[in-house]
């Protein structure tokens, strides 16, 4: 069972403005969630992550949002440029082991 | 810095041979962890482990088997390779649950089984 989903597998926005990333999760228990990108040919790198604590977390143009009422948190890039064309993952962290999304594509176009 | 390095890149195998995807980090991580990406179905955990001598399956342990022996390598082994592992595979490591500052992953193993 799929226990993070994204459930949009594409996104496309033009540079400058922003971008917004979602995911959904499944399993109350998850402690901790994180945004990778990847780009192709290239493992996944880590971007930002958030505490199940906290609802917000910043990181100069990356800001992730948590709300665990709905299980659903999500990621702003503003602005959005060219250079953040890749694909996102969201993951989530369980006792021991960290369960990742489909991912989104996200093109910013120039 | 070489972080967390796999070999090979890529690789062919025909269905039933055996082979080993290697990983190694040289960051003195505790955890390490194999993953594989398919369309469609973003990153699956095969096999993680927490530390030398300890091993746990993830999601899709069928047809994998693991060993950590050091902490710096943590080798992935097909036993009998079948055209569902056809997939690209990730080693990660983290220095703790990979919480703070999330995983670092390798470049990957692009595996196709014929």
């Amino acid at each position: 069972d799929q226990q993070v989903k994204q459930n949009s597998p594409s996104l496309s926005v033009q540079e400058g403005r922003i971008s917004i990333l979602n995911c959904d999760y499944t399993n109350s228990m998850f402690d901790y969630f994180l945004w990778y990108k990847k780009y192709p040919a290239e493992g996944p790198t880590f971007l930002i992550s958030i505490s199940s604590i906290k609802d917000k977390n910043e990181d100069g143009r990356f800001t992730v949002f948590l709300n665990k009422s709905a299980k659903h948190l999500s990621l702003h890039i503003v602005p959005s440029q060219p250079g953040d064309s890749a694909v996102y993952f969201c993951a989530a962290s369980g006792s021991h082991d960290m369960r990742f999304g489909a991912g989104t594509r996200l093109t910013v176009k120039p | 810095n070489a972080g967390v390095t796999q070999t090979p890149k890529f690789q062919v195998l025909k269905t039933g041979q055996s082979m080993t995807l290697q990983c190694a980090q040289d960051m003195n991580h505790e955890y390490m962890s194999w993953y594989r990406q398919d369309p469609g179905m973003g990153l699956r955990l095969i096999h993680y482990s927490v530390g030398a001598g300890i091993t746990d399956q993830g999601e899709v342990p069928n047809g994998y088997n693991v060993s950590r022996s050091t902490t710096e390598d943590f080798p992935l082994r097909l036993l009998s390779a079948a055209p569902s592992q056809t997939s690209v595979y990730f080693c990660a490591s983290s220095y703790d649950r990979g919480l703070i500052y999330g995983y670092t992953f390798g470049s990957g193993t692009r595996l196709t089984v014929v």
